[in-house]
């Protein structure tokens, strides 16, 4: 699987968007972005996924570059709740396939 | 959303003594479950991925034969901690890999967190 680059943490203001960056430069064509979560000492929680086009669902949004070396995972309006850490994963979608978790980025939101 | 359970959250054990850990997939059958192990300020490293029906894929360094694990159903898989030392204590993750859709994707357990004492 590509390996990922998150920054190691990030702070947004509550009310905000909360814009999480990922370069995933050596994704190939057949692997998937999927975005995690996991609040404190809580397992990981499935946020979204995506191949090539922007997706967006109720908990937030992805946005993949067209040459899908990076992406982006918007929350836009972030609360205090949201505060985790964000782990940004790239694999492909058949088979047993592992999630290699990396350090991911933790956001707090400021009150 | 896929609903995936841990038991016991938490459990507190005398070093010498096993202990198993169940996860179940509430809401859909997984025909894959993986078990992750987390160590504190450190990030998930998965340690095995069990398939129903059949014996179960470990990761380098694990010792198949202290963490045992059983997958007997669709819903149901275990992960026996035998002969616990404190070294062992952890959050124990599993996750069930949910294939309705098109496009398979993992949901994780609350954890479970082991003491040995």
């Amino acid at each position: 699987d590509a390996k990922t680059t998150q920054p190691p943490s990030m702070d947004c203001a509550e009310g905000r968007a909360a814009n999480l960056p990922c370069n995933h430069s050596t994704i190939s064509g057949n692997e998937y972005v999927y975005w995690y979560r996991q609040i404190h000492s809580q397992g990981p929680q499935y946020i979204i996924h995506g191949l090539k086009n922007n997706e967006t669902n109720e908990m937030a949004s992805l946005i993949i570059t067209e040459d899908r070396k990076s992406s982006t995972l918007i929350l836009p309006h972030a609360t205090l709740r949201d505060t985790a850490v964000y782990y940004c994963i790239v694999v492909t979608n058949f088979g047993n396939e592992k999630l290699t978790f990396g350090t991911g980025t933790r956001l707090t939101i400021i009150p | 959303g896929a609903v995936v359970s841990q038991h016991p959250s938490r459990v507190i054990c005398k070093s010498g003594t096993s202990v198993k850990i169940e996860c179940r997939s509430l809401d859909f059958q997984a025909t894959t479950m993986f078990w992750y192990r987390q160590f504190p300020k450190q990030s998930l490293m998965l340690m095995a991925t069990s398939n129903e029906g059949s014996k179960a894929t470990y990761e380098q360094g694990v010792e198949k034969d202290k963490f045992l694990i059983n997958h007997a159903s669709l819903t149901l898989s275990t992960l026996t901690v035998t002969s616990a030392h404190p070294e062992d204590s952890s959050f124990y993750i599993c996750s069930a890999r949910e294939t309705s859709t098109l496009v398979s994707t993992q949901y994780f357990g609350p954890g479970t967190r082991l003491t040995v004492l």
